[in-house]
């Protein structure tokens, strides 16, 4: 299974852009980037996904490389609620779509 | 919409008790997920459905089972409970539109102590 490499942690202040790093070089044609984020005590948070292009959302922005084989998430201005774990995952496209394989995240701490 | 809906919110069970967690969702989501994570760790796969009647293991299936008989629905068994299986389990679902998959939705989690 393609696996993701990050950072153990990260920190930010408060207003600053972030910028996450996730290294994938086994990722497959199909293979789907997908971001969450788990606060304390609560379940995984849907950030944001792509395949190919970059994306941007309401939450953040997902910039892939051209190879695929590294993507970053942009949170373009931290605030303390964005203190969380991140993960990047690789999600299996087609028929096997269901099979999110999460490593061990970034922990983002956002100082005020 | 209410997402994804996660029963009990805690449970304590004997070692060799079974029992049923159960996950619902209503938004016709064709994939769901069950989901354990260990205190420090990420989130391990234990079974998968991509639609109604279709099911298959993830990472860690041994001493669970799952069924989906409806699209709502994606229930996980302990079949006889063990302190190993202490955890918090988190189910998820997701769907695709015209061969496009969008992001998984995951409940708040059940947190299971077997003593």
């Amino acid at each position: 299974d393609a696996k993701t490499t990050q950072p153990n942690s990260m920190e930010s202040n408060e207003e600053e852009p972030v910028h996450l790093p996730c290294n994938h070089s086994t990722i497959s044609g199909t293979d789907y980037i997908h971001w969450y984020r788990q606060l304390p005590s609560q379940g995984p948070e849907y950030v944001i996904h792509g395949l190919t292009s970059n994306v941007n959302n309401r939450m953040a922005s997902l910039a892939i490389a051209e190879d695929r084989k590294s993507s970053t998430l942009i949170l373009h201005r931290a605030t303390l609620r964005d203190a969380a774990v991140y993960y990047c995952i690789l999600a299996y496209g087609g028929t096997s779509y269901g099979k999110l394989t999460f490593g061990q995240g970034t922990i983002l701490t956002v100082h005020p | 919409n209410a997402g994804v809906t996660q029963t009990p919110k805690f449970q304590v069970l004997k070692t060799g008790q079974s029992m049923t967690l159960q996950c619902a969702q209503d938004m016709n989501h064709e994939y769901m997920s069950w989901y354990r994570q260990d205190p420090g760790m990420g989130l391990r796969l234990i079974h998968y459905s991509v639609g109604a009647g279709i099911t298959d293991q993830g990472e860690v299936p041994n001493g669970y089972n799952v069924s989906r008989s409806t699209t709502e629905d994606f229930p996980l068994r302990l079949l006889s409970a063990a302190p190993s299986q202490t955890s918090v389990y988190f189910c998820a679902s997701s769907y695709s539109v015209l061969g496009n998959n969008y992001g998984y939705t995951f409940g708040s989690g059940t947190r299971l102590t077997v003593v």
